[in-house]
């Protein structure tokens, strides 16, 4: 059992460049979040799924968008990157309201 | 306003004691909290949980205290072995928010043997 998988793990980009993460979980979870953390800070919400076809803005979502269009996969877009946008990304899913998420390995992403 | 604190961003204990992480929150709505714990390299992985509804949840060598009229949660760790050594995030949710969880900063842990 896979949990939660993310791809890329590491990704280079230039200032101005787009790029797609995936993720993909197989626990059939209803809800999936994108975060991304920076160092010494904790978690940041960027975007959320509350189930397929759907997507929400979370504490940080400017410059990145988000989509659902399978139930299991949950996409995240940097349009054009930014070097504040050098972080590591992390996926995680959960099945209802107030129960742990699982979460993926991450996507460390800099931009220069 | 940071809903969830973690004042320690680090702490280092020996091996065999006790080990004690401390989160404050703000927000009085959260009514389900939970501990993470972060190897480098990995993502967070569930430890414990607890609800408002309880002020006590032990799971092995991990419990979790609650003191709602505080807003104040800790992790003890007895005993603390070196494979503990992590960050531990502190998070909090409501039943109302579509499983949305908020972190605290993280406390690193090192346990000395």
């Amino acid at each position: 059992n896979a949990g939660v998988t993310q791809t890329p793990k590491f990704r280079v980009l230039k200032t101005g460049q787009s790029m797609t993460l995936l993720c993909a979980q197989d626990m059939n979870h209803e809800y999936m979040y994108w975060y991304r953390q920076d160092p010494g800070m904790g978690l940041r919400l960027i975007h959320y799924s509350v189930g397929e076809g759907t997507t929400a803005k979370g504490e940080v979502p400017d410059g990145y968008n988000v989509s659902r269009l399978k139930k299991q996969n949950f996409l995240l877009g940097l349009e054009s990157a930014a070097p504040s946008q050098t972080s590591v990304y992390f996926c995680a899913s959960t099945d209802r309201t107030n129960q742990p998420q699982h979460f993926g390995d991450g996507t460390r992403l800099s931009i220069l | 306003d940071q809903q969830v604190k973690q004042n320690s961003p680090s702490l280092s204990v020996q091996e065999g004691r006790i080990s004690i992480l401390n989160c404050d929150y703000t927000n009085s709505m959260f009514d389900y909290f939970l501990w993470y714990k972060k190897y480098p390299a990995e993502g967070p992985t569930f430890l414990i949980s607890i609800s408002s509804i309880k002020d006590k949840n032990e799971d092995g060598r991990f419990t979790v205290f609650l003191n709602k009229s505080a807003k104040h949660l800790s992790l003890h760790i007895v005993p603390s072995q070196p494979g503990d050594s992590a960050v531990y995030f502190c998070a909090a949710s409501t039943n109302t928010n579509a499983g949305k969880s908020t972190f605290g900063d993280g406390t690193t842990l090192t346990v000395k043997p």
